[in-house]
């Protein structure tokens, strides 16, 4: 089955940039999706097809997807960006959808 | 706006069954894939299973073939899941989710009911 590997945790510091990755083989060949879940919460959608922002998801937040890794970028970051990011992926393999392990976003 | 209730969670036995239930609002439930999706406490998520907007295609997580069974009622604007033979490690957050459609996202999300499978 496919695999989907994130760093646990990532800190940073408060107005500066925050990158998350999501590794898989060849996973440019795929569409990325970026959920944020802060703590008791569900999760929300904050990056779709690699790059698309939802409605109401501040510009600070982007994506890429190249070759075996997509980013998350978290610009001028916030303490309410604070959150478990997990990335997401649709594969041919015996589970279809596949979410990578999430990473702890920490602002210092 | 696009509500997700879920319900049904509670406290069950090794080997019992449970129901969840999923009431949407908001939107036209008729038109989209939905989905089921867990986290285990202080795990990541996990996707159980979805179905198609007619009802006519059904796809299970490996580790829930055969024990669970999702189903919607259009007319109600639910989506259910039918757990039996539960077992420890089916004890999670279980959310229910719009989308389960080849490549598409998830977009919304309900607030998850919790299952707690333990004698």
């Amino acid at each position: 089955s496919y695999v989907l590997t994130q760093p646990p945790s990532v800190s940073v510091a408060p107005g500066k940039t925050a990158r998350i990755t999501c590794g898989g083989n060849n996973i440019g060949s795929k569409s990325v999706h970026w959920y944020q879940q802060k703590p008791g919460q569900a999760p929300v959608l904050v990056i779709y097809y690699d790059s698309d922002r939802p409605s109401g998801i501040p510009e600070r937040f982007s994506g890429s997807n190249s070759g075996n890794t997509a980013t998350l970028t978290i610009s001028r970051v916030e303490a309410g960006d604070e959150a478990d990011y997990y990335c997401q992926v649709w594969d041919s393999s015996s589970d279809p959808v596949v979410f990578g392990g999430g990473t702890k976003l920490t602002v210092l | 706006q696009v509500q997700l209730v879920e319900s049904g969670g509670g406290l069950v036995k090794p080997g019992g069954s449970l129901r969840l239930s999923c009431a949407a609002s908001g939107f036209t439930f008729s038109d989209y894939y939905m989905s089921w999706i867990r986290q285990a406490p202080g795990k990541g998520l996990e996707w159980v299973s979805y179905i198609s907007s007619s009802g006519s295609t059904i796809y299970y997580a490996d580790s829930v073939k055969g024990r669970f069974t999702i189903s919607r009622d259009n007319a109600k604007n639910s989506l259910y899941l039918q757990m039996n033979s539960l077992r420890a490690e089916d004890t999670a957050v279980y959310y229910c989710a719009r989308g389960g459609q080849q490549l598409a996202p998830f977009d919304y999300w309900g607030q998850g009911t919790l299952v707690t499978v333990s004698s």
